[in-house]
C-alpha cells in the first residue's frame, strides 16, 4: 500500500544531542513537508520541498535542518540549537501539481529531550 | 494563503448530526477549502474538500456559503470514533505548499 512511513514513532534525547528523524513515502509525490505540533496546537510548517535538491524555509525553520536527495526521502535533523525540540512532528507529502492538492501524513515522531 | 476560523471545541451526542464551521472570509478565488481530522497522537487524515459547491462523501457533508466565506462539516451521524480535532484548512489546488493549520475543533462525541 501506498503512503508515508516516519521512523521512529518514539525519541528520547539528552540536551545538547542532534536527532534524525525519518520520512519516507511511495507515493511518488513531488512534494513534502515536516511539520511541529506542541500540546494543543495546530501545526507549524518547519521546512518544504517541492522537488529534489531543493527546499524551503518553512515558518519555524530554526534550529532544523533537512535534506533531499531522494523524490522518496526527505529527513529532518532537529539540532542542538533547537531550543525546545520536544514535541510531535508530522511528515506530508503531495503531488504537488496533482488535481486533488491533498496532503497525506504520516503517523508522526514524537520526540522528547530529557 | 488564507486563514480560517474555528470554535476550540464543541459536543455531539452519539448518533446524531455534528455541524462543525469554520470562517475563511479572506479565501482567494483560486484556493479550495479542506478539511483534516487528527485522532489523538496520530497523523491528520484527509475528510473532504470542496471549491464552491456542496460536497458529499462517504465521511463526510461540506457545504460552503455562496460567498466563500463560510463553511460548515457535516457528519450525518457522529460516533464515538469521530473524537477527534477537525481542521478546516484553504490552499490552492497547485502550488499550495504553506497551508497553515490553526488549532481546529475538538470535538467529543459523547454517548
Amino acid at each position: 500500500d501506498g503512503g508515508i512511513t516516519q521512523s521512529p514513532k518514539y525519541l528520547f534525547r539528552k540536551e545538547g544531542q542532534n536527532v534524525t528523524l525519518s520520512c519516507e513515502q511511495n507515493l511518488n509525490h513531488d512534494a513534502m513537508y515536516w511539520y511541529r505540533q506542541d500540546p494543543g496546537q495546530g501545526l507549524r510548517l518547519i521546512y518544504y520541498s517541492q522537488i529534489v535538491n531543493d527546499f524551503q524555509k518553512g515558518d519555524i525553520a530554526e534550529g532544523y535542518s533537512v535534506s533531499r536527495e531522494k523524490k522518496e526521502s526527505f529527513p529532518l535533523t532537529v539540532t542542538s540549537a533547537q531550543k525546545n525540540p520536544t514535541a510531535f512532528y508530522l511528515c506530508a507529502s503531495t503531488s504537488g501539481t496533482g488535481l486533488t492538492g491533498e496532503l497525506f501524513f504520516g503517523e508522526g515522531s514524537r520526540l522528547t529531550v530529557l | 494563503d488564507a486563514k480560517t476560523t474555528q470554535p476550540p471545541s464543541m459536543d455531539c451526542a452519539e448518533g446524531r448530526a455534528a455541524n462543525l464551521p469554520c470562517n475563511h472570509s479572506t479565501i482567494s478565488g483560486n484556493e479550495y477549502v479542506y478539511w483534516y481530522r487528527q485522532i489523538h497522537s496520530q497523523g491528520p487524515q484527509y475528510i473532504i474538500h470542496g471549491l464552491k459547491n456542496n460536497e458529499t462523501n462517504e465521511m463526510a457533508s461540506l457545504i460552503i456559503t455562496e460567498d466563500r466565506k463560510s463553511s460548515t462539516l457535516i457528519l450525518p451521524h457522529a460516533t464515538l470514533r469521530d473524537t477527534a480535532v477537525y481542521y478546516c484548512i484553504v490552499r490552492p489546488n497547485t502550488g499550495g505548499f504553506k497551508t497553515i493549520f490553526g488549532a481546529g475543533t475538538r470535538l467529543f462525541v459523547k454517548a
